[in-house]
């Protein structure tokens, strides 16, 4: 099974700030690697997908990029809607996929 | 508008069995290749199982495999999943997803609202 680390496991940021998180792979997954945005109560939700392509709706905030092993999301400029837990998940060894163990982004 | 809608879940004790469901509207079922994942409360996200568009490639994680069945009716535009052996550490919601498939793989792209299991005595 491919595992994906996922760091920090936690941060804290303010409005207005940029973020990155970091998903490293335990090898090669090309560009299969998706990133999900998950808030309290709620299903995740689809971000980005080949590692660097933005899902229709997504705000331009957000971009990923990477080929491995390391993989990021970067969000700029942080609105008070993106406070939430992040996901990575690799789709390379489809139909066998794994997500990271997530990254939850608080309010500094 | 594409709504995955899962139910079934329950409180069940620990050995016993469940079945879940998840049916599809807005969509042509048959086309997509479809999954359940699982978070327990306070965790992270686990894949389950995932079931090819006509139902002919099935998948599973290590930690269900032959425990759960996944399974599809197209003329139904549902998906079931099959729970038996049920222990503590099966204990999630449940989530029903669409797989968006290109190039052969690809993520989630839509997710219902989830079904709860809880597994205790």
């Amino acid at each position: 099974a491919i595992d994906l680390t996922q760091s920090p496991s936690s941060l804290s940021a303010s409005v207005g700030d940029s973020v990155t998180i970091t998903c490293r792979a335990s090898r090669g997954i090309a560009s299969g690697l998706a990133w999900y945005q998950q808030k309290p109560g709620k299903p995740p939700k689809l971000l980005i997908y080949g590692a660097s392509i933005l899902e229709n709706g997504v705000p331009s905030r957000f971009s990923g990029s990477g080929s491995g092993p390391d993989f990021t999301l970067t969000i700029n400029s942080l609105q008070p809607e993106d406070f939430a837990t992040y996901y990575c998940q690799q789709f390379n060894s489809f139909p066998q996929v794994t997500f990271g163990g997530g990254t939850k982004v608080e309010v500094k | 508008e594409v709504q995955l809608v899962e139910s079934g879940g329950n409180l069940v004790q620990p050995g016993g069995s469940l079945r879940l469901s998840c049916v599809a509207s807005g969509i042509t079922f048959s086309n997509y290749w479809m999954s359940w994942v699982r978070q327990a409360p306070g965790k992270g996200l686990e894949w389950v199982a995932s079931v090819k568009g006509d139902g002919s490639v099935k998948a599973y994680a290590d930690s269900v495999g032959g425990r759960f069945t996944i399974s599809r009716d197209n003329a139904k535009n549902s998906m079931d999943l099959q729970m038996t052996s049920l222990g503590a550490e099966d204990t999630a919601v449940y989530y029903c997803a669409r797989v968006y498939y290109y190039d052969a793989s690809g993520p989630f792209d839509f997710w219902g609202q989830g079904t709860w299991v809880t597994v205790s005595s």
